[in-house]
C-alpha cells in the first residue's frame, strides 16, 4: 500500500533515555516532516526535510534530532527524553508544490515518558 | 505571518442535522486553505483544499467549504451529520510565500449525538 508509514506506534519510556522514531513514505515525494501534537491536540511543525536537506527546523530542543538518509525516509531521535515530551508525533509527506500541495500523514507514534 | 482561528473547540450536533465548522485565516497573500480529519487513534487525512479555484470546494464524505475572501473564512459544513463524522477537524493554511510551512488551527472535536 501507498502510504506513510512511522513506527512504533506507541512508545513508553523512562525519562533520560533516548529514542528513536521512523517514518517511511513511498509516495514519491521530496518533502517529510515531523509534527509534534500535544494532549489538547495542537499541531506543531518540528522539522521538515526537502530532497534530504533540512527546510524547516522550528525553536526544538536540541535533544531532537532528524536523519534523512534519504528522500524517502526522515528518522527523529530523542535524547534525554523528559516528561514535556510525551506527545504524539507525526510523520508527514507532501509532493513539490510551494504549499498548494496537501499534507499526508502517518497514524502517529504515541511517546509516554514516565 | 500566517494564522488559522477556528472558533469552538467542541462542537456537538444530532445526527442528521447541519455540521457547521468555522474557520478564520490571516494571510498577507492569497492562501491555500485545507481542513483535515482525525479520527481516534489516527493520523490526519485531507477533507478537501482550497486552491484559488473555485471557491465552493467539495471534499469526501460530503463535506464541503467555502472560500470568502472579505470575511477571510473559510468554513466547513456537511448538510446532515452522521455518526461516523465524529472526529477532530483541522483548519489550516499555506501560500506560495511559506513554501512548505503549513500553519494548523487548534482543531474542532466534533461530537456527533444520536
Amino acid at each position: 500500500d501507498t502510504a506513510v508509514s512511522q513506527t512504533p506506534k506507541y512508545l513508553v519510556t523512562q525519562m533520560g533515555n533516548d529514542k528513536s522514531i521512523k517514518c517511511e513514505q513511498n509516495l514519491g515525494h521530496d518533502t517529510m516532516y515531523w509534527y509534534k501534537q500535544d494532549s489538547k491536540k495542537f499541531l506543531k511543525i518540528m522539522f521538515s526535510y526537502n530532497n534530504k536537506e533540512l527546510i524547516i527546523n522550528e525553536t526544538v530542543p536540541n535533544r531532537f534530532s532528524p536523519k534523512s538518509p534519504d528522500k524517502a525516509h526522515l528518522n527523529l531521535h530523542i535524547n534525554s527524553l523528559e516528561l514535556g515530551d510525551s506527545a504524539v508525533y507525526f510523520c508527514a509527506s507532501s509532493p513539490p508544490g510551494q504549499g498548494i500541495s496537501p499534507l499526508h500523514f502517518g497514524n502517529g507514534t504515541r511517546l509516554t515518558v514516565t | 505571518a500566517q494564522s488559522v482561528t477556528q472558533l469552538g473547540s467542541h462542537v456537538s450536533v444530532s445526527e442528521g442535522a447541519l455540521v457547521l465548522l468555522r474557520c478564520n485565516y490571516s494571510s498577507s497573500v492569497p492562501p491555500y486553505l485545507f481542513w483535515y480529519v482525525q479520527y481516534p487513534n489516527q493520523g490526519l487525512q485531507l477533507l478537501l483544499k482550497y486552491t484559488s479555484a473555485a471557491t465552493l470546494v467539495k471534499g469526501i464524505n460530503g463535506f464541503e467549504a467555502e472560500f470568502k475572501k472579505s470575511e477571510t473564512s473559510f468554513h466547513l459544513t456537511k448538510p446532515s451529520a452522521h455518526m461516523s463524522d465524529a472526529a477532530e477537524y483541522f483548519c489550516a493554511v499555506s501560500d506560495l510565500n511559506t513554501g512548505n510551512q503549513f500553519y494548523f488551527g487548534t482543531g474542532t472535536s466534533l461530537t456527533v449525538i444520536p
